[in-house]
């Protein structure tokens, strides 16, 4: 079964710290995005990686394709920082479930000031 | 160059009404994408269309679900009869291609079922 999984489901910091979140897929895939959600608000696209590394301001993910991980990191949160992260991915090519994403749970980032 | 343009925004339909969820995808993306985000849980996809087409439609509920992208105008995702169940935030995400390409976002459609 194809899967998506993140960690943690809740994270809790405070105003300056760095912040990890993982995660992990069970198969090969074409892209995995990172997306946020504020609550009760839509869903903006943060990174689209296939390979290697990509920076936007504060945020950074990455992508290890042979151990089926990536990790978002954001560095000198803000409580602006507060939202769901989410993780999905792009299977890779084949017949028509290349096109869909598949998400992970989500994160729960609440950053105090 | 507006976003993907996602209403009503909010939408309250009675059990038993139908509830039309309207979708226009971004100037130049050809490939509209329907998800659903029930409460407390993660985002599932439901259906994937091109113009005039059905891609993939594995996440649709068998009945009472029915989604279109016309050559003209809005991607609809229609639901008939609705259940209390049916409450949800339905968004929409389109992107100009299937492959190497990112997803845009609509804002969503929060469904109540009363």
């Amino acid at each position: 079964k194809n899967e998506v999984e993140q960690s943690p489901q809740n994270l809790t910091a405070q105003e300056g710290e760095f912040i990890t979140i993982n995660c992990s897929y069970s198969v090969g895939i074409s892209a995995l995005h990172w997306l946020q959600q504020h609550p009760g608000g839509g869903i903006v696209s943060l990174f689209m990686l296939s390979s290697g590394k990509k920076k936007h301001g504060r945020l950074i993910a990455t992508i290890n394709i042979q151990e089926k991980h990536s990790s978002l990191h954001i560095t000198a949160s803000h409580p602006r920082d507060s939202a769901v992260y989410i993780c999905a991915v792009r299977w890779s090519a084949g017949g028509t479930s290349y096109g869909k994403l598949t998400f992970g749970q989500g994160t729960i980032l609440t950053v105090h000031p | 160059n507006a976003g993907v343009m996602q209403n009503p925004r909010h939408l309250v339909r009675r059990r038993g009404q139908e509830a039309r969820l309207r979708c226009s995808p971004m100037k130049g993306h050809s490939h509209v994408y329907w998800y659903r985000q029930l409460p407390e849980e993660g985002l599932k996809f439901m259906v994937y269309l091109q113009k005039e087409n059905i891609i993939d439609e594995s996440g649709m509920p068998k009945e009472r679900f029915s989604a279109e992208f016309p050559k003209e105008g809005p991607s609809i995702l229609r639901i008939q009869q609705v259940v209390r169940g049916d409450s949800a935030a339905y968004f929409c995400a389109s992107s100009p291609g299937a492959d190497r390409y990112g997803y845009t976002f609509g804002s969503g459609t929060r469904l109540t079922v009363v």
